[in-house]
């Protein structure tokens, strides 16, 4: 079973930030949080990941609570070619047994 | 260019067939997963590979089969078997025994069994 919840859908204006959600409280110490995005009949693409600390790349930001139990993917200026399903995973990679498990995520719709 | 690849982009069989699916990476990553999804629904794991040479069965593995004779390849056979075969299937590598990285996904199978 997929070790995160996330809200089945979400609409954002074209132009405004794109808030998605993600609760992963069984999350343990070395595993990291990991954020993709699958756009309509095509493979999952990598946006970011991190474990503590906020982190911020070309694509989006991420934002992990103090106690790491959940976590916000910010894209900053939503557009259109931002509308996709995107996916909240936990994973450890040094894990013998690293699965990575998807959950269903979130539908974002971006509004004209 | 480095990358993972899927092929063909669309299958068609009919039913009662075997069908492999292809999935090569030349990115040097020692793991390598394969998923199916449904419509609407999310990525399901059907087999994943740590190293050359072993397996293991993810939450639907029934009705497939995998192969990992070298590092770069991890065919997918779908057996007659599986009773509901009709699906697109994805293919993923990632590096293993790193502390953190990500998972790098071909643009999958459309199989359609009629």
């Amino acid at each position: 079973d997929a070790k995160t919840t996330q809200p089945p859908s979400m609409d954002c204006a074209e132009g405004r930030a794109a808030n998605l959600p993600c609760n992963h409280s069984t999350i343990s110490g070395n595993e990291y949080v990991y954020w993709y995005r699958q756009i309509h009949s095509q493979g999952p693409q990598y946006i970011i990941h991190g474990l503590k600390n906020n982190e911020t790349n070309e694509m989006a930001s991420l934002i992990i609570t103090e106690d790491r139990k959940s976590s916000t993917l910010i894209l900053p200026h939503a557009t259109l070619r931002d509308t996709a399903v995107y996916y909240c995973i936990v994973r450890l990679s040094l894990n013998r047994d690293d699965k990575i498990i998807f959950g269903k995520g979130t539908r974002l719709h971006i509004l004209p | 260019d480095g990358g993972i690849t899927q092929s063909p982009k669309y299958l068609f069989r009919k039913e009662g067939q075997n069908v492999t699916l292809s999935c090569e990476q030349n990115l040097n990553h020692d793991a390598m997963y394969w998923y199916r999804q449904d419509p609407g629904q999310g990525l399901r794991l059907i087999y994943y590979s740590q190293i050359v040479n072993d397996f293991q069965k993810g939450d639907i593995a029934e009705g497939y089969s995998v192969s990992r004779e070298k590092k770069e390849s991890f065919p997918l056979t779908v057996t007659s078997a599986q009773k509901n075969p009709t699906a697109f299937y994805l293919c993923a590598s990632s590096i293993r025994g790193g502390l953190d990285t990500e998972a790098f996904f071909g643009q999958g199978t459309r199989l359609t069994v009629v």
